[in-house]
């Protein structure tokens, strides 16, 4: 099932910019996890926020929660080319167990 | 974080025969474990939940008898594509969680690529 939505599809930006994707979703959550994935393979947890928590850091990233907006952004700090992915947010649903991802954005950092 | 692994990483095979894929949960037991699908510059969609020792819950247009699904134990789950088609060839990635611990973090296999010939 697929409960978010994500903007941009797709960002292209210089290495050193900051890059920042936002997600989207629908119902009640526990929390919202973002995951890195490179073409073609498995996923990486960055980062876990938990619905009482508005901010998050870990590193060069930043992730804020609104659950009155049902959104979150996930900000990646002087990016480098080894940032190139696609990133997605995932909620976990306050009635299930499962996973929800969204559709993704893909980003592309130049060097 | 704990390690999930997945094999076979990818496979190829013929049209109308049957494809099994392991996920194994390395470190830790897995009370329940998930198989998603992803299909080309697509995002993850979730294809059942497998619970130690129960038959699997499927999603919605996901069908059980195509998609045939066993957790034996609380370390291994086993994905089987019967009779698969082209429109089958797919990243298929597994995850799991012990919810004896309430745990919130969910562990990703690296995924197999299936291609149907």
């Amino acid at each position: 099932s697929q409960q978010g939505e994500e903007d941009p599809q797709a960002l292209s930006i210089q290495e050193g910019e900051n890059a920042t994707m936002n997600c989207s979703y629908k119902t009640s959550i526990n929390n919202l996890q973002w995951y890195r994935q490179n073409s073609g393979r498995g996923l990486v947890h960055l980062i876990l926020i938990r619905s009482n928590e508005r901010e998050k850091h870990s590193g060069r990233l930043r992730v804020t929660l609104d659950t009155s907006k049902k959104s979150s952004s996930l900000l990646i700090t002087a990016s480098r080319a080894a940032d190139t992915a696609s990133y997605f947010c995932a909620t976990d649903a306050a009635d299930d167990y499962k996973l929800s991802f969204g559709a993704g954005t893909t980003v592309t950092v130049r060097a | 974080g704990a390690v999930v692994s997945q094999h076979p990483s990818w496979v190829i095979c013929k049209s109308g025969t049957s494809v099994k894929i392991e996920c194994r949960s390395l470190d830790f037991q897995a009370t329940t474990m998930f198989w998603y699908r992803q299909f080309p510059k697509q995002s993850l969609m979730l294809m059942a939940t497998s619970n130690e020792g129960s038959k699997a819950t499927y999603e919605q247009g996901v069908e059980k008898d195509k998609f045939l699904i066993n957790h034996a134990s609380l370390t291994l789950s086993t994905l089987t594509v019967t009779s698969a088609h082209p429109e089958d060839s797919s990243f298929y990635i597994c995850s799991a969680r012990d919810l004896r611990q309430q745990a919130v973090e969910q562990f990703f296999g690296p995924g197999t690529r299936l291609t149907v010939l």
